[in-house]
């Protein structure tokens, strides 16, 4: 079965900094999706960015990026000039492709507080 | 033009009454799910729908009992409600079809508190 570990329970970072989360999975499969999801203090969980795992290239949205290292099954992110409304559990999540497959696994989160 | 909405958002009751709470999404997906988020924010799927046929259905108690009248919409009844089913209870809906990304969507999310 497929697992989701993301180690860091906390973390913090200056106004304007950059910070990386981690995530790292467990899978036999090739071929999956990745996802990073946003919860701020409002509740509401929102994508933050996505990788299709037979796809090379790092994903980009603007301020967010991922470092995926699918040998590693790593599938970090890093929030560059981090602002004050970057603050929020983020949980990183996995999707199988294979047919007939609809769960999703998420991650525990991580706390990212943004430090004025 | 809200993608996935759930009513209520909030939701106070007593030990042993019935509730249900209500989600619908307009984003033309086929599968829907139900998830629980406990206080230290850890996300439990409890229940899913494809097409309007029950496809997961997680370790929850008989209390609880999904149903979806159509492919847009997905209820969730609880009976007997206990006081460790407080808890955020999340909508989400995605294509379950290969050939796209699966992006999942998800409500706004009810706050369901038993007293």
């Amino acid at each position: 079965a497929q697992t989701v570990t993301q180690s860091q329970p906390e973390m913090s970072v200056q106004e304007a900094e950059t910070v990386t989360l981690s995530c790292t999975y467990d899978t036999s499969e090739s071929d999956y999706y990745l996802f990073w999801y946003k919860q701020p203090p409002s509740r509401q969980m929102i994508l933050v960015i996505r990788q299709e795992a037979y796809k090379q290239q790092n994903a980009t949205e603007n301020r967010f990026s991922v470092n995926f290292q699918k040998a590693a099954k790593s599938f970090s992110l890093k929030i560059s000039d981090s602002q004050l409304g970057d603050a929020a559990m983020y949980f990183c999540a996995y999707r199988s492709v294979s047919s007939g497959t609809y769960k999703y696994i998420f991650g525990t989160g991580t706390r990212l507080k943004v430090l004025a | 033009d809200t993608a996935v909405s759930q009513t209520p958002k909030y939701l106070v009751t007593q030990m042993g009454n019935d509730k249900s709470i209500k989600c619908e999404q307009n984003l033309g997906h086929d599968t829907m799910y139900w998830y629980k988020q406990d206080s230290k924010k850890f996300l439990k799927i409890m229940f899913s729908y494809n097409n309007k046929e029950l496809i997961i259905n997680e370790t929850v108690p008989n209390r609880f009992s999904p149903k979806s009248p159509d492919k847009a919409h997905l209820n969730l009844h609880i009976n007997s409600l206990e006081l460790g089913d407080s808890a955020v209870y999340f909508c989400a809906s995605s294509k379950g079809t290969s050939g796209y990304s699966y992006e999942q969507y998800f409500g706004p999310g009810t706050r369901l508190t038993v007293t």
